[in-house]
């Protein structure tokens, strides 16, 4: 199963918007596309998920193009706090299995 | 707090011991699952159970155990430790339908094998 592909880092200052872009050429039709959060010595915390188009929660939105090839993850007014590693997963819906990517090393700089 | 508990949360072991993690979680999950996080590989799946009584192999099984015999716990036991095997061990479940929920993670085991 191909995984996703996102940048290795990214660098942000507090206050502003951050983008991260994932690609996931070969996703398949059952397939979700899940966004987790990790911080040091800590397990991935659930981020969203969605399926096409646009899903908004409390803590970032993910944009999802109608051919599904790739999705953004957007936080708004990130915060030092938002210092983490965050990973796009395909959620293999028939199996529900994630497909873990090598993840997005996020430092939000004062 | 409603979680997933993971225990140990450090082991060292030497080359040819057994050992079991354990993992318990409190939330009904019927579905529950063993990563394992290497530097620059991310998280692999090694077994993972959608309900007690089933279990399946994921990505990486080899050298490891599990069994579900409740809804609430799900050990992993290495047979005869190996230093490959030296990582960090995420236990992770999820409530049937897991494609509109997200999945709850432990806070990990970190695992030497000497």
């Amino acid at each position: 199963l191909a995984k996703t592909t996102q940048p290795i880092s990214m660098d942000s200052y507090e206050g502003q918007e951050v983008n991260i872009t994932c690609s996931h050429n070969n996703i398949a039709t059952n397939d979700y596309i899940t966004w987790y959060q990790q911080f040091p010595s800590q397990g991935p915390r659930f981020i969203i998920q969605g399926y096409k188009t646009k899903v908004t929660n409390e803590v970032a939105s993910l944009f999802i193009p109608a051919d599904r090839k790739s999705s953004t993850l957007s936080l708004p007014r990130v915060s030092l706090s938002d210092t983490a590693v965050y990973y796009c997963l395909r959620y293999a819906g028939n199996n529900r299995k994630l497909i873990w990517g090598l993840g997005t090393s996020l430092a939000v700089n004062p | 707090n409603a979680g997933v508990t993971q225990t140990p949360k450090f082991q060292v072991l030497k080359t040819g011991q057994s050992m079991t993690l354990q993992c318990a979680q409190d939330m009904n999950h019927e579905y529950m699952s063993w990563y394992r996080q290497d530097p620059g590989m991310g998280l692999r799946l090694i077994h993972y159970s959608v309900g007690a009584g089933i279990t399946d192999q994921g990505e990486v099984p080899n050298g490891y155990n599990v069994s579900r015999s409740t809804t609430e716990d799900f050990p992993l036991r290495l047979l005869s430790a190996a230093p490959s095997q030296t990582s960090v061990y995420f236990c992770a479940s999820s409530p049937q339908g897991g494609a509109n929920y997200g999945y709850t993670f432990g806070s990990g085991t970190r695992l030497t094998v000497v």
